[in-house]
């Protein structure tokens, strides 16, 4: 069985400042590791993707996410959060190609002015 | 470049009702999954269909089936609607080797 745990409810952070929102997973085998954000009423937006190579992945908007596989986690980072970046960001895990995401119950990050 | 579309974008039933979901995936996409969204929670996997087939089931009851057509789009079917079934129902769609799902935009379904 895969899960993963996103262990805050909601992230504040002001503009400008650095962000963390974190991840940990568990999976038999190499874990395929995602983060999606979701806005208001949408569908999910792919952000970034840790298959395998570089611990640290760079996605879109600048996003990037570490890997660490001693601790079990996949932490999304941004140097300098935007207003816009206000959304609800969910961790996945998936175990192999192609095979069903197990998602995290999501982080809500307030970016205030 | 379409993305993935999914139909209806609202709806409303009432308890024991049947409803149907479709999906139409990315360009070039051949696999299907479906999630389930309830609210304040992350999505959670129904399905996947691929080859017109469904390859892989998550933790869901008989109620919930689907069906994958040649073009390669796709429809769940929900029977006997409950209360707990109102969600949002996203659909994602892959090649069939990589690790990156496209999801739609998702169908909001509320069932009284």
């Amino acid at each position: 069985a895969q899960s993963v745990a996103q262990p805050e409810d909601q992230v504040n952070v002001a503009e400008g400042n650095p962000l963390t929102v974190k991840c940990t997973y568990s999976v038999s085998g190499n874990p395929y590791l995602f983060w999606y954000v979701q806005y208001p009423n949408r569908g999910l937006q792919f952000l970034l993707k840790y298959i395998t190579g570089d611990n640290l992945v760079k996605g879109s908007y600048g996003f990037e996410a570490e890997f660490n596989k001693s601790q079990t986690s996949f932490h999304l980072k941004k140097p300098s959060a935007l207003v816009s970046d206000s959304a609800l960001y969910f961790c996945a895990v998936g175990g192999n190609a192609g095979n069903m995401l197990t998602f995290g119950g999501g982080t809500r990050l307030m970016v205030k002015p | 470049d379409a993305g993935v579309t999914q139909s209806p974008t609202h709806l409303i039933k009432t308890r024991g009702q049947q409803v149907t979901l479709r999906c139409s995936p990315k360009s070039g996409h051949d696999t299907v999954s479906w999630y389930q969204q309830a609210l304040g929670q992350g999505p959670q996997f129904i399905f996947q269909y691929y080859e017109e087939e469904e390859r892989q089931r998550g933790n869901f009851p008989d109620r919930f089936s689907g069906h994958q057509f040649p073009n390669y789009s796709s429809e769940l079917n929900v029977n006997a609607l409950l209360l707990g079934d109102s969600a949002l129902y996203l659909c994602a769609s892959s090649l069939p080797r990589s690790h990156e799902q496209f999801f739609g935009p998702g169908t909001r379904l509320t069932v009284l």
